[in-house]
């Protein structure tokens, strides 16, 4: 059975840095692009950052481009996302999931920015 | 970037009857490559997304042939035949052709 399990989340203050982290089993991690999507309290669902499955090739969207980086180990079968300069509008719940079409997620971390 | 127009907003719809739920976007959707990345998405309450339809019309494993896709280019569309309480909840389209991946603004789907 595909799982996978984020943690990292928690209530850090603007400015700070936060990095999550996203446990894969249940299928061959190595052999698959994984993406960050996030979604802010009672809103809806925005793509975040993806990679591909040797961690060579990176996209993010415009927003967190240069704050935030994605990576992996394979070795570890773990996702990962580095978030530096958080600000107010990063607060969300990050889901970790398989690349394109995002067949598998995992349950979410919430990370909330707030003084 | 590409926007998603996705409508309506909010769906009611009675136990057993129909549903459709429509997706646009703001430029074609059909890839280099020939193939057209549109997805559909069910966010039940307090739950993670589900992937219901990926490639425009394919079922996810597991996914009621109740639930169909169709579209072409840049309109798509969702249908969803004898509806069921357990369908009930937010739907998303999703575009992964063009970066940024983007998603619609959501339908919710409730009850008559």
């Amino acid at each position: 059975e595909v799982q996978l399990v984020e943690s990292g989340g928690g209530l850090v203050q603007p400015g700070r840095s936060l990095k999550l982290s996203c446990a894969a089993s249940g299928f061959t991690f190595s052999n698959y692009y994984m993406a960050w999507v996030r979604q802010a309290p009672t809103k809806g669902l925005e793509w975040v950052a993806y990679i591909s499955t040797g961690g060579g090739s990176t996209y993010y969207r415009d927003s967190v481009k240069g704050r935030f980086t994605i990576s992996r180990d394979n070795a570890k079968s773990t996702l990962y996302l580095q978030m530096d300069s958080l600000r107010s509008e990063d607060t969300a719940t990050y889901y970790c999931t398989t690349n394109s079409p995002f067949a598998y997620w995992g349950q979410g971390t919430l990370v909330t920015v707030s003084s | 970037d590409v926007v998603m127009t996705q409508t309506p907003v909010s769906l009611p719809v009675s136990l057993g009857g129909q549903a459709s739920i429509s997706c646009r976007s703001s430029q074609s959707l059909v890839h280099s490559n020939g193939n057209t990345y549109l997805h559909w998405y069910l966010q039940k309450p307090g739950q993670s997304p589900q992937l219901l339809i990926y490639r425009v019309s394919n079922r996810f494993s597991g996914v009621p042939d109740r639930f169909s896709g169709s579209g072409s280019g840049t309109d798509f569309t969702l249908k969803i035949s004898r509806v069921e309480p357990e369908d009930l909840g937010d739907y998303y389209c999703l575009q992964s052709t063009h970066f940024p991946f983007t998603f619609g603004s959501g339908t919710k789907l409730e009850i008559k």
